[in-house]
């Protein structure tokens, strides 16, 4: 079980550059969510999903987008990069909510520059 | 909309200290509340949930404590040891929708 995993680990991109976050889980959760944490901050929720096909805006969706085609994987979506989305991103799982614990990628750090 | 905090923001204890961290949250209409803990450049890892209804959750030297009416949940460190040097961050979850809310975390730094 490699739990969840994230891809790349770090990535430097230009202002106007768009990217990918790749996220894959192993352990046929349903659930799945983006986080991105700034220096000295909580977490905040981009974006989640329920399940295949099925997606929802979090706390702080603009400059995002999400697709989920599997239970599988969850990739986020950087259009036009700005240095505010300079941050780290971790994507996590479960297998429901709101019960279940959620278990967390080893993150992407991301620097727009 | 809730917030989450957690003070202090740093703490630094000799090894074999008991300790306690606090968080507190302003809307006590909460699902559950969770605590986590992060390595430096690493993901997060649960280490105790508290559902709504429970007042306390044990998993081997920790213990975290919910008092919803109050707002406040601790989680209590005994006999700390260098290996728990690490940043532990608080979340929880509303009654309604399915967003968490993150506090900012406390860096415990347990020195040999």
């Amino acid at each position: 079980n490699a739990g969840v995993t994230q891809t790349p680990k770090f990535r430097i991109l230009k202002i106007g550059q768009s990217m990918t976050l790749q996220c894959t889980q192993d352990m046929n959760h349903n659930y799945m969510y983006w986080y991105r944490q700034d220096p000295g901050m909580g977490l905040k929720l981009i974006y989640y999903s329920v399940g295949a096909g099925i997606t929802d805006k979090g706390e702080v969706p603009n400059g995002y987008n999400v697709s989920r085609s599997t239970t599988e994987d969850f990739p986020l979506r950087l259009e036009l990069a700005a240095p505010s989305q300079t941050s780290v991103y971790f994507c996590a799982s479960s297998y429901s909510i709101p019960a279940e614990t959620q278990y967390f990628g080893p993150g992407t750090r991301l620097l727009v520059l | 909309k809730q917030e989450v905090t957690q003070i202090p923001a740093a703490l630094s204890v000799p090894e074999g200290e008991n300790l306690v961290l606090n968080c507190s949250f302003t809307d006590s209409a909460i699902y559950n509340l969770q605590w986590f803990r992060q390595d430096p450049g690493k993901g997060l890892t649960s280490l105790l949930l508290i559902q709504s209804s429970q007042r306390e959750q044990t998993s081997g030297r920790l213990n975290a404590s919910l008092d919803k009416s109050s707002g406040r949940s601790t989680l209590y460190i005994a006999a700390s040891q260098p290996g728990d040097s690490a940043t532990y961050l608080c979340a929880v979850r509303p009654n309604t929708g399915n967003q968490f809310y993150f506090g900012t975390g406390t860096s415990l730094t347990v020195i040999p």
